[in-house]
């Protein structure tokens, strides 16, 4: 199995601020990543897929980039709804795989 | 505008099975790009892909090989839905399980990626 790695668990940050996760692959996943944000009692939401692809209606402020086993997501200007979990995920290979998630916190 | 809606029990004892629907608008189970997916989480786990189905020329299922002697998931196109079934539950199982398409429409420019979300359904594992 492919083995997502995030970094880091948790995170403090203000808003206006720009932060950065990074996910690490196991072995070569090309593009196959994909970012989700999780709110507390909700399901996952589809941000960015592909690495770089920006999901329809989420807003600019979030990208992703990176290929093979080092990717990121960037929040410029974070949001007082931004403060919530977010997750990386593979589906480069079965079993699809995750990230253990990063809890982003209002400082 | 594509939604799933999950259905099913929210307790389950020890041993039996546990068995989840998700009924899709939108779009059809027979779909040439999708995937349709179950997954759960807890706490101690995290996020966990179980399995999924799909439809090319043929019906596929695909499992986690941690589940697979317990497992299945089958489409019904009839309904336009697809479920989950698990056998042999233990406490471990105690999660919140979700349905997601996975999507690789037109030239798969999404590689897979899960697009769309049931709005979960928490199953505890308990007598």
């Amino acid at each position: 199995d492919i083995e997502m790695t995030q970094s880091p668990s948790s995170l403090s940050a203000s808003v206006r601020d720009r932060v950065t996760i990074t996910c690490r692959a196991s072995q070569n996943i090309g593009y196959y990543l994909n970012w989700y944000q999780q709110e507390p009692g909700k399901a996952p939401k589809l941000l960015i897929y592909s690495a770089s692809g920006l999901q329809s209606g989420v807003p600019s402020r979030f990208s992703g980039s990176g290929s093979g086993t080092d990717f990121t997501l960037t929040i410029t200007s974070l949001q007082p709804e931004d403060f919530t979990t977010y997750f990386c995920q593979q589906t480069h290979s079965l079993p699809v795989t995750s990230g253990q998630g990063t809890r982003l916190e209002i400082k | 505008q594509v939604q799933l809606q999950q259905s099913g029990p929210g307790l389950v004892k020890p041993s039996q099975t546990l068995s989840l629907t998700c009924a899709i608008s939108g779009d059809s189970v027979s779909s040439y790009g999708a995937s349709w997916n179950w997954v759960r989480q807890s706490p101690s786990r995290g996020l966990e892909w179980l399995g999924r189905t799909y439809h090319r020329s043929k019906w596929y299922n695909e499992y986690t090989q941690f589940l697979k002697s317990r497992i299945t998931i089958n489409p019904d196109t009839s309904k336009n839905q697809f479920s989950l079934q698990l056998n042999s539950v233990t406490p471990e199982d105690t999660a919140v399980y979700y349905c997601a398409r996975g999507n690789c429409d037109g030239d798969c420019q999404k590689r897979g990626a899960f697009d769309i979300w049931g709005q979960g359904t928490m199953v505890t594992v308990s007598s």
